[in-house]
């Protein structure tokens, strides 16, 4: 069955850029059916999405990070990844990646086990 | 775009039945049936349990329905067992082609 698997460094210093790569195995990120999401949790806080990608590049951001985060995909590969610049101690959280079903449940239906980012010098 | 509102806790005893709400605007919420409705057990990933109001995917309890009426949806968890004990957190679609989720319910059961 599809999975999702998150990885990239656990910690990152303050004003550098947070890298992540989703991994999609077990089926193809090139489905007309799928947009490719992130979603992010702070330590003990509710769950705040990013942005998601479609295969083609399509993107769609959170309003309030759009300056600061590109999401790209990699077809040959069957990844997507996430970029967050100028990152402080208020990006910490725990990442997902997620599986965004379009045109008939606009949900995500398979997450990734996250991985946890903590931003420190 | 601000976070959906959701009560910050709701307990039940075995067997009961518990609601959760989940409020937002005629932007997002009261402008679609895209409303969704994910369970997270500490230390998890979130599971998705409804999607377009009311739909379960396939392998979720029936005990899990769910609804809208105006900005506000709702999800009802009827023959509460200890295993529903987690956070749960509601999802829309919106106006800007975005999503915005829920604020998150913690679900005790007594």
């Amino acid at each position: 069955q599809l999975q999702l698997q998150e990885s990239g460094p656990g910690l990152v210093k303050p004003s550098e850029t947070l890298s992540l790569t989703c991994t999609v195995s077990g089926g193809s990120i090139s489905s007309s059916s799928y947009y490719w999401g992130w979603i992010r949790q702070p330590p003990g806080k509710g769950l705040e999405w990013i942005g998601s990608i479609y295969y083609s590049g399509s993107t769609y951001y959170n309003p309030s990070l759009k300056s600061r985060v590109t999401i790209s995909v990699d077809t040959s590969k069957n990844q997507f990844s996430l970029k967050l610049s100028s990152v402080t101690a208020a990006d910490t959280a725990v990442y997902y990646c997620a599986r965004l079903v379009v045109v008939v449940m606009e949900a995500f239906d398979i997450w990734g086990q996250g991985t946890m980012v903590t931003v420190s010098s | 775009q601000s976070a959906l509102t959701q009560p910050a806790s709701v307990s039940g005893s075995p067997g009961q039945s518990i609601t959760i709400s989940c409020t937002g605007t005629s932007s997002d919420v009261g402008g679609y049936n895209y409303v969704s409705w994910y369970q997270q057990h500490p230390g998890k990933a979130p599971k998705l349990m409804i999607y377009e109001v009311s739909n379960r995917p396939s392998g979720v309890s029936n005990r899990f329905s769910g609804s809208k009426s105006g900005n506000t949806a709702s999800l009802t968890i009827s023959g509460l067992q200890a295993e529903d004990e987690a956070d749960y957190y509601c999802s829309s679609y919106t106006s800007s082609s975005t999503f915005i989720f829920g604020t998150g319910t913690k679900v005790t059961v007594l």
